[in-house]
């Protein structure tokens, strides 16, 4: 158990509707990570929150949206969404906001399936 | 960014050692070298990580070459639980982002 908690843990959903994956750090970790998992792109970064501010973003599409909350925890939102974005959605905390040392620990992910 | 290049796949024996290699040759002289491994149905873990010299902790050791342009994750002796894909990854000087290339498929003979 890496201390990173995500909500749900599948979902399954139709093309063109919204939702929204949840993500709690580990105690103490101000930075939180959102990547994507698919059979044909691999593991892609997506975006970087550090203690509520946007740090880094990586191939994010538009459709997509994040946010860190004062208590630390972060919102992924997807809209508009297209069978693409059918993928494996993980989480991950870190202390600090992403020196060469620092270690990510990473959330059991959310299952998202789009029809 | 550092290209990495690892073998798509390995094969151990239960107990036997483990080496799994990683070719960064166009890696930068402050990256530091992270190993994490994810474990079917699960997220990825972070291993170890280092800089220059060699590494080690209570999961694998880390031997970095002298000029960088490769390392070697160590297993001492692999267990059916260490069956993982392995991820090396240059950590760049960007903010925090882990770029995940294919890694290496490792599986574990009883």
């Amino acid at each position: 158990d890496s201390g990173v908690t995500q909500t749900p843990k599948h979902l399954i959903t139709a093309t063109g509707q919204r939702v929204t994956l949840r993500c709690s750090p580990r105690s103490g970790d101000l930075s939180v990570y959102w990547y994507q998992q698919s059979l044909d792109q691999g593991l892609q970064f997506l975006i970087q929150y550090y203690n509520g501010e946007e740090r880094a973003k990586g191939n994010i599409l538009e459709r997509f949206s994040a946010q860190q909350f004062p208590d630390l925890h972060s919102e992924l939102n997807l809209s508009s969404l297209e069978l693409g974005d059918s993928a494996l959605y993980f989480c991950a905390s870190s202390v600090a906001a992403g020196l060469h040392t620092d270690t990510q620990y990473f959330g059991p992910g959310t299952r998202l399936t789009v029809l | 960014d550092a290209k990495t290049t690892q073998p798509n796949s390995m094969e151990s024996n239960e107990e036997e050692p483990v080496h799994l290699p990683c070719n960064h040759s166009t890696i930068s002289g402050t990256d530091y070298i992270h190993w994490y491994r994810q474990l079917p149905s699960q997220g990825p873990e972070y291993v170890i990580h280092g800089l220059t010299s060699n590494v080690n902790n209570r999961m694998a050791s880390l031997a970095i070459a002298e000029d960088r342009k490769s390392s070697t994750l160590i297993l001492h002796r692999a267990t059916l639980r260490d069956a993982a894909v392995y991820y090396c990854i240059p950590f760049y000087n960007q903010g925090g982002k882990l770029i995940f290339g294919q890694g290496t498929e490792l599986s574990v003979k009883p």
